[in-house]
């Protein structure tokens, strides 16, 4: 089980991109990396999800080095609604899509 | 396409008593997964089915127990509440339950207990 790493909290204003790192030392060979959003009062919402080098969707770029222990999640020019808690995931418990969430970087941006 | 539901939103318990939970998944999806997040902590995982079986269990104590259905609709069962399971529990469904499927998450049912 790859255990994540990262910041509690982080603030922006509207406009800026936000790079959000997390660290997975022992992730394993064969596992992804997965990233989710989270708003007040609803479930988890996936953004992305990659193995290796760089993944974009219409959503973020996700950048994971060549040793993986780490990857950082690209959101450009956020706006107001993009205020939510983020969750980097590496292994999943058990195998398969189990997956073990933290506790998350609680993005805030303002105007 | 409809997403994940989960009915009720919204359940208030009294102590000792039990509680059953429900979710259907996305069109498609044979696998569902549940989880329980406290305030303020990341969702913590209960157990997943697949194709109507256990398919793995989180460190859960046994009166947390579940079912999935033919329609791979699902119930998470709760008994002999305690103060502690208050929470919101949330239901996932997957297209399958390799890593690489993406989990598509209800908005959960918020359980107070008291």
């Amino acid at each position: 089980l790859a255990k994540t790493t990262q910041p509690i909290s982080m603030d922006s204003y509207e406009g800026q991109e936000v790079n959000i790192t997390c660290s997975h030392n022992n992730i394993a060979t064969n596992d992804y990396i997965t990233w989710y959003q989270q708003f007040p009062s609803q479930g988890p919402r996936f953004i992305i999800q990659g193995y290796k080098t760089k993944v974009t969707n219409e959503v973020a770029s996700l950048f994971i080095p060549a040793d993986r222990k780490s990857s950082t999640l690209s959101l450009p020019r956020v706006s107001l609604s993009d205020t939510a808690v983020y969750y980097c995931l590496g292994g999943p418990e058990g195998g398969g899509n189990k997956l073990t969430f933290g506790t998350g970087t609680q993005l805030k941006v303002e105007l | 396409e409809t997403g994940v539901t989960q009915s009720p939103t919204h359940l208030i318990k009294t102590r000792g008593q039990q509680v059953t939970l429900r979710c259907s998944s996305q069109s498609g999806h044979n696998t569902v997964s549940w989880y329980q997040q406290a305030l303020g902590q990341g969702p913590q995982f209960i157990f997943q089915y697949y194709r109507e079986e256990e398919n793995g269990r989180g460190n859960f104590p046994p009166r947390f127990s579940g079912l999935q259905f033919p329609n791979y609709s699902s119930e998470l069962n709760v008994n002999a509440l305690e103060l502690d399971d208050s929470a919101l529990y949330l239901c996932a469904s997957s297209l399958s339950a390799v890593q690489s499927s993406p989990l598509h998450f209800g908005n959960g049912t918020r359980l107070t207990v008291t």
